[in-house]
C-alpha cells in the first residue's frame, strides 16, 4: 500500500490568502487522490476526487492537481469557514490511506 | 437523500466486546461499498478496512487486520464493526462512509465514540 506524506502539517494564514498543501505519495497512484476537510466534532468531507474533480456543492475557490506521486490542494482565497484539517487520501488500490493532515489556522 | 446514521456513543471496560452500526438509506446500499474509519482523539484518519454489503466481502488495512470484524446485513442496510476484546487502546471516534473505490468516499456518518476504560 502506498504511504501518503502531505505538508505542512500546520498552517498559519489570513482570510483572502492563497493557500497550497501538498501530498506525496511513496508510489505511484496515478490520479486517485482525494481531498477531504475535518471541522472539530465533525465528520469528514469529500473535497475534490480523482486529484482534480470538485465534489458537488463544494466553492469553487477549493482546487486540485497533480497525478503519479505529488498533488497539491489550493484554496484560492481563504474564508473563514476554510478553517480546518485537510486530509489526502490515495484510493488506488482498496487498501485506502490518509496523509497525516495539515491544520489550516487562522494568522 | 444519501445518510449514513450511526449507532451511538459506548463506554466499555477493557476485555468487553461491542458491535458498533452504520445505516444506510437514500441509495442502494448493497451497491456500494462502506468503509470504516478510526480517529484516535487529537490524531489523524486511518482507514481500518471496507465491506460489500451486496456479497459482504471484507478487506482489512494490514494494522487492523485480526483486531476487528466488519459485516453487514444487506437485509436492513446496516454495516457493522466488531470487538472481541476492546484495549484502551481502542478509546476513538469511529465512522463509517460510503466509498466509491477510486472516487473516494463521498457520504460519511456521524461518528460513533468509543471509550474504553476500567
Amino acid at each position: 500500500d502506498s504511504q501518503m506524506t502531505q505538508s505542512p502539517s500546520s498552517l498559519s494564514a489570513s482570510v483572502g490568502d492563497r493557500v497550497t498543501i501538498t501530498c506525496r505519495a511513496s508510489q505511484s497512484i496515478r490520479n486517485y487522490l482525494n481531498w477531504y476537510q475535518q471541522k472539530p466534532g465533525k465528520a469528514p468531507k469529500l473535497l475534490i476526487y480523482a486529484a482534480t474533480s470538485l465534489q458537488s456543492g463544494v466553492p469553487s475557490r477549493f482546487s486540485g492537481s497533480g497525478s503519479g506521486t505529488d498533488f497539491t490542494l489550493t484554496i484560492s482565497s481563504l474564508q473563514p469557514e476554510d478553517f480546518a484539517t485537510y486530509y489526502c487520501q490515495q484510493s488506488y488500490s482498496t487498501l485506502v490511506t490518509f496523509g497525516q493532515g495539515t491544520r489550516l489556522e487562522i494568522k | 437523500e444519501v445518510q449514513l446514521v450511526q449507532s451511538g456513543a459506548e463506554v466499555k471496560k477493557p476485555g468487553e466486546s461491542l458491535k458498533i452500526s452504520c445505516k444506510g438509506s437514500g441509495y442502494t446500499f448493497t451497491n456500494y461499498w462502506i468503509g470504516w474509519v478510526r480517529q484516535m482523539p487529537g490524531k489523524g484518519l486511518e482507514w481500518m478496512g471496507i465491506i460489500y454489503p451486496g456479497d459482504s466481502d471484507a478487506r482489512y488495512s494490514p494494522s487492523f487486520q485480526g483486531q476487528v470484524t466488519i459485516s453487514a446485513d444487506k437485509s436492513i442496510s446496516t454495516a457493522y464493526l466488531q470487538w472481541s476484546g476492546l484495549r484502551a487502546s481502542d478509546t476513538a471516534m469511529y465512522y463509517c462512509a460510503r466509498h466509491l473505490g477510486h472516487s473516494g468516499s463521498d457520504f460519511w456518518g456521524q461518528g460513533t465514540l468509543v471509550t474504553v476504560s476500567s
